[in-house]
């Protein structure tokens, strides 16, 4: 069965850098696209970013972008995410979520997700 | 990134009650959107796809319909394990943003 697990969240002083990684196991993770997926405490997804299949196509949100990079290891069967010059208002749990299709689509499958705090 | 709207962000309601959630997009994203259900400390379940595709295994009573900008998605009699909040995406090539949510509330 699709497994999703997260890993390297904790508590980060603003500004730092954080990497989290996903091991995904079940399916064949080279063949399918994968997001990362932000939640606040107490509020709503939150898109954060999307790498296609091969890892050629990588985009981020503009609440993101220049901070934060999508990667992926399909030899090691896991998705990255390097979180760089934290702010207060990243700290949420993220989920990395495989997509439907190659490219794009919905999102099938959610790992439960790792909570990144970010405070001083 | 395209914005996505859903109102109400609250809704109370009664069981066997007919439930309309409304997403609207900023611009037109055809019919790739999708509407999944959350219950506290989960993660979200997919229901919907493609605007009006059920998923699988997905009880009959949840339908979407929409296009283009205006999308709705309808639960035909609530049932008690329906009490969750529901959020719309919208997917391209390129992102995959969410709605605010709607949370379905015992009135």
């Amino acid at each position: 069965q699709v497994q999703l697990v997260e890993s390297g969240g904790g508590v980060v002083q603003p500004g730092r850098s954080l990497r989290l990684s996903c091991a995904a196991s079940g399916f064949t993770f080279s063949a399918y696209a994968m997001h990362w997926v932000r939640q606040a405490p107490g509020k709503g997804l939150e898109w954060v970013a999307l790498i296609s299949y091969d890892g050629s196509n990588k985009y981020c949100a503009d609440s993101v972008k220049g901070r934060f990079t999508i990667s992926r290891d399909n030899s090691k069967n896991t998705l990255y995410l390097e979180m760089n010059s934290l702010r207060i208002e990243d700290t949420a749990v993220f989920y990395c979520a495989k997509i439907v299709g190659a490219l794009w689509g919905p999102i099938d499958f959610w790992g439960l997700g790792t909570l990144v705090t970010v405070s001083s | 990134d395209i914005q996505m709207t859903q109102s109400p962000s609250t809704l109370f309601a009664s069981v066997g009650d007919r439930v309309t959630i409304t997403c609207r997009a900023n611009e037109s994203i055809s019919s790739w959107l999708a509407w999944y259900q959350q219950k506290p400390g989960k993660a979200p379940k997919l229901l919907i796809y493609r605007a009006s595709s059920l998923e699988s295994g997905v009880p009959l009573r949840f339908s979407g319909s929409g296009s283009g900008t205006e999308f709705t998605l309808t639960i035909s009699s609530l049932q008690p394990d329906d009490f969750a909040t529901y959020y719309c995406q919208q997917y391209n090539l390129y992102s995959g943003t969410f709605g605010q949510g709607t949370k379905v509330e015992i009135k």
